[in-house]
């Protein structure tokens, strides 16, 4: 069964470093999602993205967050310059408009990030 | 305020017995989803309704649009149940399709 996968799983990096997280979504799916969630609280919005642009952004995705498909299968988070409060599970969905799955979103098993 | 609320935020129930979560939203919505999530962190879709119920195994998700009300069950609980279940509300208010989280139950099954 088709299913999206994340890399890495778990990232340990200093405050200030760039880290890129990276997602290959379901292949014939066009919509994709970013969601973060901090340990202990709810899983949050923070971009999607459509036809190689952004559709819309949280206000978290600030400045620091781009996102990115650079090459029609990966779909990349990039964070540029890491803060103790980005460390967070990471979380990659796609979804197709149509068919059977329609909206509905499948998730990756998510990334680990810790920022030290 | 949250857009999205579940009851109970904690639940402990005995292997076999029937289990109900409840979900309340504020927002308008295309569809909701149940999904899963283990510890260790992945997310797993269980259900995406928009009207009426849906089942799968043990599982029943029921939604009531008039309400902005939806219930997942879980009949003949059993230890590998426990989980935390969260719904997450299908918002077509943006550019596109984004879902709201509510903020999850914890459920335990003891055998």
């Amino acid at each position: 069964e088709p299913e999206v996968t994340q890399t890495p799983s778990h990232q340990v990096t200093q405050m200030g470093q760039e880290v890129i997280l990276r997602c290959v979504p379901i292949s014939n799916h066009l919509y994709f999602y970013w969601y973060r969630q901090i340990l202990g609280q709810k899983v949050e919005f923070l971009v999607s993205f459509y036809n190689n642009e952004i559709s819309e952004k949280s206000e978290i995705f600030d400045d620091q967050f781009s996102v990115e498909r650079p090459d029609g299968s990966n779909f990349t988070l990039k964070i540029r310059s890491t803060k103790l409060e980005d460390s967070a599970m990471y979380f990659c969905a796609s979804s197709d408009h149509q068919g059977v799955s329609y909206n509905e979103q499948f998730f990756g098993p998510g990334t680990r990030l810790t920022v030290l | 305020k949250n857009e999205v609320e579940q009851s109970p935020q904690n639940l402990t129930a005995q292997e076999g017995e029937f289990i109900t979560i409840n979900c309340s939203y504020s927002v308008g919505i295309s569809a909701l989803h149940w999904l899963q999530q283990h510890p260790g962190g992945g997310i797993v879709s269980l259900f995406m309704l928009s009207s009426g119920k849906k089942k799968h195994g043990r599982l029943i998700a029921t939604i009531n649009i008039q309400e902005k009300h939806s219930s997942l069950h879980i009949t003949a609980s059993h230890p590998r149940d426990s989980a935390v279940y969260i719904c997450a509300a299908l918002n077509y208010g943006g550019a596109t399709n984004k879902l709201i989280f509510g903020t999850g139950t914890l459920l335990a099954v003891q055998p």
